[in-house]
């Protein structure tokens, strides 16, 4: 069964900084796609970022990008320049074929003004 | 475009009453699911569908749970009787066909209380 981890259950940094969350996963698949989820206390799940396995390319999306590394298993998200609205429960997930999401359990992101 | 409805937004109710939650997927789209989200579990997938079939009902905690989809616009989650072990946000999530890289795009969720 596939799994993935957030190490850091809690950051905060200071608006306009760059910040780093972490995501490993355990799978034996070779293809697979990667997303990172936003959660802001309007509890709304927002997309912010997705991957695909196959792609060496690291995805970006305006602020924010990712650092993929496959044969590590890690795909950690990096916002720069971050904004008070970027406040947030952030969470990696992992999904195989048109199947379920597997997500990790969270950071909560604060950024403070 | 209309995103994932679902509703109601919040509900409050005394444990052992049936609980009826809604979802109406994106136009189109092919897959629904429900996850539910508590602080000691997370995220985690209850049932699928395609097509309105279900797919993967592992995630199902027990008889007391079941979901229909009636239609590709139409999907309930029914618990009949309710527990207080059932409180947690409900969300709904649709995606297009595809290979896997289509995200899920999730509604606003439910909040279910049981007293």
């Amino acid at each position: 069964a596939q799994t993935v981890t957030q190490s850091q259950p809690e950051m905060s940094v200071q608006e306009a900084e760059t910040v780093t969350l972490s995501c490993t996963y355990d799978t034996s698949e070779s293809n697979y796609y990667l997303f990172w989820y936003k959660q802001p206390p309007s509890r709304q799940m927002i997309l912010v970022i997705r991957q695909e396995a196959y792609k060496q390319q690291n995805a970006t999306e305006n602020r924010f990008s990712v650092n993929f590394q496959k044969a590590a298993k890690s795909f950690s998200l990096k916002i720069s320049d971050s904004q008070l609205g970027d406040t947030a429960m952030y969470f990696c997930a992992f999904k195989r074929g048109a199947q379920k999401l597997v997500f990790g359990q969270g950071t909560r992101l604060t950024i403070n003004p | 475009d209309a995103g994932v409805i679902q509703s109601p937004r919040h509900e409050v109710t005394e444990m052992g009453q049936e609980v009826t939650l809604r979802c109406k997927p994106i136009s189109g789209h092919d897959y629904l699911f429900w996850y539910r989200q508590t602080m000691m579990r997370g995220l985690e997938l209850l049932i699928y569908f395609n097509n309105n079939v279900p797919i993967d009902d592992s995630g199902m905690p027990e008889d007391r749970f079941s979901a229909k989809m009636p239609n590709a616009s139409f999907s309930t989650l029914k618990i009949q009787p309710s527990e207080p072990r059932d409180s947690a946000v409900y969300f709904c999530a649709s995606s297009l066909p595809g290979s896997g890289n289509q995200p899920q795009h999730f509604g606003d969720g439910t909040r279910l209380s049981i007293l």
